[in-house]
C-alpha cells in the first residue's frame, strides 16, 4: 500500500519570501501525486497534480511542484509567497486503480507574517 | 455553480443520537466520497460512491451509512453518535473516478458530547 508523509507540521514564513513544503511518498510503481490546499473554514482545493510527463509541474496561484522518483519526493514551492497563502497545505498520492485509494498526508499548515 | 454543497456547517449531538449530513453537488459527477479529518492526521475516506445506487466502504466506515439513490445527493448517516465520532466531515465529487481532482464541499464540524 502506498503512503505519504509531510514531516512538517507548521512553517512560517515572512510575506514575500520563498516557499518549499516537502512530501515523500511511498509506492512501489509510479504515483500519481497532488497537492491540495485547505484554507480557513473551507473545503480543499486541488493546486496541482502529477500523473507523468514533465516533472516539473505548474499549478494554480503560481505554485508548482517537483516530483523527484530518487528521492520519492514531491516538494511544493513558491517565490514569493502572499499574506493569502496562509492555509493548510496536504499531499496525496493515489494509485492507478482509483480515487477511493487517494491517501493524504497529515497536512502542513502555513503561517504568514508581514 | 455551486459545486458540493454541505449543511450543516456545525452540529452539536448528545451521545446515542443520530443525524444525517447532507450532501449536494451540481456538477453530474457520478463519483462521490465522504472523508472524515482529524486533528493532525490526514483525511480518511468513510464511504464512497460510484454512481446512483451503487456505494461501497472507505477506509473507516464503521458508525457510519450512506445511501445514493440520485446522482446530486449522498447523505451520511449517523445511527448512534459516539465520542470518536467527533470530527470535521467532508463531501467530495469527481467526474471520474481514477485520480482525477476531487472537488470538495466547505466541511461540517460535528461534536459529540
Amino acid at each position: 500500500a502506498q503512503s505519504v508523509t509531510q514531516p512538517d507540521i507548521h512553517i512560517t514564513v515572512s510575506e514575500g519570501a520563498s516557499l518549499e513544503l516537502r512530501c515523500n511518498y511511498s509506492y512501489g510503481a509510479t504515483p500519481y501525486l497532488f497537492w491540495y490546499v485547505q484554507s480557513p473554514g473551507q473545503g480543499l482545493q486541488l493546486l496541482l497534480k502529477y500523473f507523468s510527463g514533465d516533472t516539473l509541474v505548474q499549478g494554480i496561484k503560481g505554485f508548482e511542484a517537483e516530483f523527484k522518483r530518487s528521492q520519492s519526493s514531491f516538494n511544493l514551492r513558491k517565490p514569493s509567497v502572499h499574506w493569502s497563502d496562509a492555509a493548510e497545505y496536504f499531499c496525496a498520492v493515489g494509485v492507478s486503480v482509483g480515487n477511493e485509494k487517494l491517501t493524504f498526508g497529515t497536512g502542513t499548515r502555513l503561517t504568514i507574517i508581514p | 455553480n455551486a459545486g458540493v454543497t454541505q449543511t450543516p456547517k456545525f452540529r452539536i449531538l448528545k451521545i446515542g443520537q443520530s443525524m444525517t449530513l447532507q450532501c449536494t453537488q451540481d456538477m453530474n459527477h457520478n463519483y462521490m466520497y465522504w472523508y472524515r479529518q482529524d486533528p493532525g492526521m490526514g483525511l480518511k475516506l468513510i464511504y464512497y460512491s460510484v454512481g446512483a445506487g451503487i456505494t461501497d466502504k472507505g477506509e473507516v466506515p464503521n458508525g457510519y451509512n450512506v445511501s445514493r439513490s440520485t446522482t446530486e445527493d449522498f447523505p451520511l448517516r449517523l445511527e448512534l453518535a459516539a465520542p470518536s465520532q467527533t470530527s470535521v466531515y467532508f463531501c467530495a465529487s469527481s467526474y471520474s473516478g481514477t485520480n482525477e481532482k476531487l472537488f470538495f464541499g466547505s466541511g461540517t464540524q460535528l461534536s459529540v458530547l
